[in-house]
């Protein structure tokens, strides 16, 4: 059983380009959480979703971020217009459907990197 | 929301020492503090968790303390190993939707040898 997957690792961006993270969620999980983490800093909820639905946001800019996990495929961050600021290691982590442990499994992380 | 505080962000022990991190949470109504440990440039891994039906909780060398009423919490690691060195960070529900969690800033553990 494969873990949550994220890809790309690593990224690299330059100023007002596009940034595009992607993360599978383990198999029969239907929760996906996305956590940014600066260096020498925790985990900074940005936005929970289930499959077609945002549920919580209530952590992402007003600007330039969005994200989606559509009904087939992985769930998407996307960053938009990015700045030396958007620098972070990108952590996406799932959960089985209601009535589990509270146990998030979370990925290897993305890291972006903006020139 | 919640808000995490985590103390100390820094830890050093001699190998074969205790250490003890120890977290406070605003949420009367979370219910579910977890521990995670993150070695560098990996992923955050649980390491044990508590609900809010019971004060203490232990895996081997590692055991976590709840006093609801004070509202915090504390990972103890007992006889620490070099391998115990990592970024430990608490966390607690609340802050991210009906399942999300909310972490502390974390602590750096280091084993001195």
């Amino acid at each position: 059983n494969a873990g949550v997957m994220q890809n790309p690792r690593h990224l690299v961006r330059r100023r007002g380009q596009e940034a595009r993270l992607r993360c599978s969620p383990m198999k029969g999980h239907s929760h996906v959480y996305w956590y940014r983490q600066l260096p020498e800093e925790g985990l900074k909820f940005m936005v929970y979703l289930q499959k077609e639905n945002i549920i919580d946001e209530s952590g992402m800019p007003k600007e330039r971020f969005s994200a989606e996990f559509p009904k087939e495929g992985p769930s998407i961050l996307r960053i938009q217009q990015v700045v030396r600021g958007d620098s972070a290691a990108y952590f996406c982590a799932s959960s089985p459907p209601r009535g589990n442990t509270g146990e998030l499994f979370f990925g290897e992380g993305s890291r972006l990197t903006v020139l | 929301g919640e808000n995490v505080e985590q103390h100390p962000s820094t830890l050093s022990v001699q190998e074969g020492d205790s250490a003890v991190i120890k977290c406070t949470y605003s949420d009367s109504a979370s219910n579910y503090f977890p521990w995670y440990k993150q070695e560098l440039g990996k992923r955050p891994q649980l390491i044990i968790d508590i609900r809010s039906n019971v004060g203490e909780k232990k895996d081997q060398r590692i055991a976590v303390t709840l006093n609801k009423t004070a509202k915090h919490f504390s990972l103890h690691i007992t006889e620490t190993q070099p391998e115990d060195s990592a970024v430990y960070f608490c966390a607690a529900t609340g802050g991210g939707g009906a399942d999300g969690l909310t972490f502390g800033k974390g602590t750096h553990l280091i084993i001195q040898p």
